[in-house]
């Protein structure tokens, strides 16, 4: 499968956790965004990487979100002291160029109990 | 504010007919549009997409068509298949604007039931 990977795809967090999400991008594109998407809603956005650059970050992302993607290949999207309001489905896209379709992986659903 | 607007929530349709699903936009600066669909508990999976230069885009029963000066885009499917039915979603980004943002900007979308 050379699609957009997430893991997990489900986390059940108790409140005030930190949680983790990675996301491995089609091995050619050297563009990754994250988004969020909760029920009723279209995705989100968050923040975008070119290669290992965050050039694009929304206001979305509160100062308890962090994003790395350290070699311009996997990411990782942290959450820490989750919220309640944190539940949704946290969604991982590349593409080639930003003119381009961005392809969406599976997801993570996260669940703040 | 939303920028990218579907205004309707759901849309039945008689399978064989032509589905039309709808969407406005208020940023003169998108000059880039897609059309996701999605299951329940997948990510959104790329359709077709059309950029400010051309006003129809076609791939097999998909069509997408933009009017810059009204600012509204629609995708047409035809035949519509049960298959179909699922979440459409809009999305317009403004990778040609030199605005330096690259970010998708989604609709809320419309659930589309065709009926066999």
């Amino acid at each position: 499968d050379t699609g957009v990977s997430q893991d997990p795809r489900h986390k059940i967090t108790k409140r005030g956790q930190n949680v983790t999400f990675r996301c491995d991008p089609i091995s050619e594109h050297n563009r990754l965004y994250w988004y969020r998407q909760t029920l009723g809603q279209g995705p989100e956005f968050l923040t975008y990487f070119q290669n290992e650059a965050q050039l694009e970050k929304s206001r979305l992302l509160s100062d308890r979100f962090s994003a790395e993607r350290p070699k311009g290949s996997f990411s990782t999207l942290e959450i820490q002291r989750t919220e309640q309001g944190d539940s949704a489905m946290y969604l991982c896209a590349s593409s080639l160029r930003v003119d381009t379709e961005a392809f969406f992986g599976q997801g993570t659903r996260l669940t703040v109990v | 504010d939303q920028q990218v607007k579907q205004n309707s929530p759901s849309l039945s349709v008689q399978e064989g007919r032509i589905s039309i699903l709808n969407c406005d936009y208020t940023n003169s600066m998108f000059d880039y549009f897609l059309w996701y669909k999605k299951y329940p508990a997948e990510g959104p999976t790329f359709l077709i997409s059309i950029s400010s230069i051309k006003d129809k885009n076609e791939d097999g029963r998909f069509t997408v068509f933009l009017n810059k000066s009204a600012k509204h885009l629609s995708l047409h499917i035809v035949p519509s298949q049960p298959g179909d039915s699922a979440v459409y979603f809009c999305a317009a980004s403004a990778p040609y604007s030199g605005a330096g943002s690259y970010q998708l900007t989604f609709g809320k979308g419309t659930k589309l039931s065709v009926i066999p």
